[in-house]
């Protein structure tokens, strides 16, 4: 069983920049969530894909978007880089249904995150 | 808004004693409730689940409570070890506001001296 592997692990950007940062989901899981987790804190959920479409997004501006590929991996994409974008981004597949309920309880499987530093 | 709190400071234990995690959550009803461990420079790793209709959850060492009255949940490590040691996530879902996102606290930090 492949677990989920993240692309790059660390990343220097410059403020106002673009960047992809990518996913490879675990086999046989069908949905990603990305997450965004600055220094001593808890992992802020930015939006999750199902079957290839945004199934939530959490409190963060459209310069934050996502892909999910018909083979289940992902990208985040964040335009017009700012010093704040500074954190560990963190992708997790599950197995889900496809239903709403099916999506609350899926244990999650992280991959070890891009470090993305914007000076 | 929702807002979900953890131990804010780290907990120091002594090998071999019960340590015991806290989570406290408002303007929020959770269907399911998750905890995660998660090691320097990892991400987070799945531990448990528990759900609103369960009061307890064991898995050998750990044990998780789940009370929604009082909108709080304990994790509790046993005989803990010092390769317990390390940051511990709790993770709320299943509320209807908040279709299928997991919302995770800021963790607690567990440290446990030999």
């Amino acid at each position: 069983e492949t677990g989920v592997t993240q692309s790059p692990t660390h990343l220097i950007k410059t403020r106002g920049q673009q960047v992809t940062l990518r996913c490879s989901s675990q086999s046989g899981h069908n949905t990603v969530s990305w997450y965004q987790q600055a220094l001593g804190q808890g992992p802020q959920f930015i939006f999750q894909y199902y079957r290839e479409e945004e199934n939530g997004r959490g409190n963060f501006p459209p310069r934050f978007s996502g892909l999910q590929f018909p083979n289940y991996s992902s990208e985040l994409n964040v335009n017009a880089l700012e010093l704040d974008d500074s954190a560990l981004y963190l992708c997790a597949s599950s197995l889900d249904g496809g239903t709403v309920r099916r999506s609350y309880n899926s244990p999650l499987h992280f991959g070890n995150g891009t470090r993305l530093t914007v000076t | 808004s929702q807002k979900i709190e953890q131990n804010s400071e780290a907990l120091n234990i002594q090998e071999g004693k019960t340590a015991t995690l806290t989570c406290n959550y408002t303007n929020y009803s959770p269907a399911y409730l998750q905890w995660y461990r998660q090691d320097p420079g990892r991400g987070p790793v799945f531990l448990l689940l528990i759900r609103e209709n369960e009061k307890e959850k064991r898995k050998e060492r750990l044990k998780v409570t789940f009370d929604t009255t009082l909108k709080q949940s304990l994790f509790h490590i046993t005989a803990s070890q010092p390769a317990d040691s390390a940051t511990y996530l709790c993770a709320l879902s299943g509320s209807r506001s908040s279709a299928s996102k997991i919302i995770f606290g800021s963790g607690t930090r567990l440290s446990i001296r030999p």
